[in-house]
């Protein structure tokens, strides 16, 4: 299963676009990257997946480039209740389920 | 709302003892994982069942075990509980194989003390 590497902590502020970048160098064929936003006392909840190029929805983009061992997360115009623990991960979305490995994620605060 | 509900909410057991946690997947999924949530850490990967048989296990001791019904609901049994046990368990259920959107979808989770 492939490791992922993201920053731990980010900064922004309301209204600001914020992109947050992650590692994934030993990504296979059949991996998709994932991304999840977890609250404090929640379960964390699917915000995006994409395979290769540009994914877009209506609360975020994700960009993979040709190589795919990397990818990055675009929050638009994020507000206050985008603070949260951000994460990446990467797996085989069809051999017998997605099993789906977390990092320790990317903490995000979005200041007034 | 993700359909997928645990029980209970929270839970406080001596150490020693053993814990039974269960899920109610979301209709129509086949896999449920579940996780161990240390506080300030990301989840950690327990085990997987998908139709009913064990696909996957992170790296947790035998006491964690679990069980997938033909319901797919599912349980996450833990004996002998220690200290470091208490967390957050988080299940996951999922449709596995049938196409490229096979987010999991989680449950608020099960808080558990161990005292």
């Amino acid at each position: 299963l492939a490791k992922t590497t993201q920053p731990i902590s980010m900064d922004s502020y309301e209204g600001q676009e914020v992109n947050i970048t992650c590692s994934h160098n030993n990504i296979a064929t059949n991996d998709y990257i994932t991304w999840y936003q977890q609250f404090p006392s929640q379960g964390p909840r699917f915000i995006i997946q994409g395979y290769k190029t540009k994914v877009t929805n209506e609360v975020a983009s994700l960009f993979i480039p040709a190589d795919r061992k990397s990818s990055t997360l675009s929050l638009p115009r994020v507000s206050l209740s985008d603070t949260a623990v951000y994460y990446c991960l990467v797996g085989d979305a069809h051999t017998g389920g997605f099993k789906t490995i977390f990092g320790a994620g990317t903490r995000l605060f979005v200041k007034a | 709302e993700t359909g997928v509900t645990q029980s209970p909410t929270h839970l406080i057991k001596t150490r020693g003892q053993q814990v039974t946690l269960r899920c109610s997947s979301q209709s129509g999924h086949n896999t449920v994982s579940w996780y161990q949530q240390a506080l300030g850490q990301g989840p950690q990967f327990i085990f997987q069942y998908y139709r009913e048989e064990e696909n996957g296990r992170g790296n947790f001791p035998p006491r964690f075990s679990g069980l997938q019904f033909p319901n797919y609901s599912s349980e996450l049994n833990v004996n002998a509980l220690e200290l470091d046990d208490s967390a957050l368990y988080l299940c996951a259920s999922s449709l596995a194989g049938t196409s490229s959107n096979t987010e999991a979808f989680f449950g608020q989770g099960t808080r558990l003390t161990v005292v």
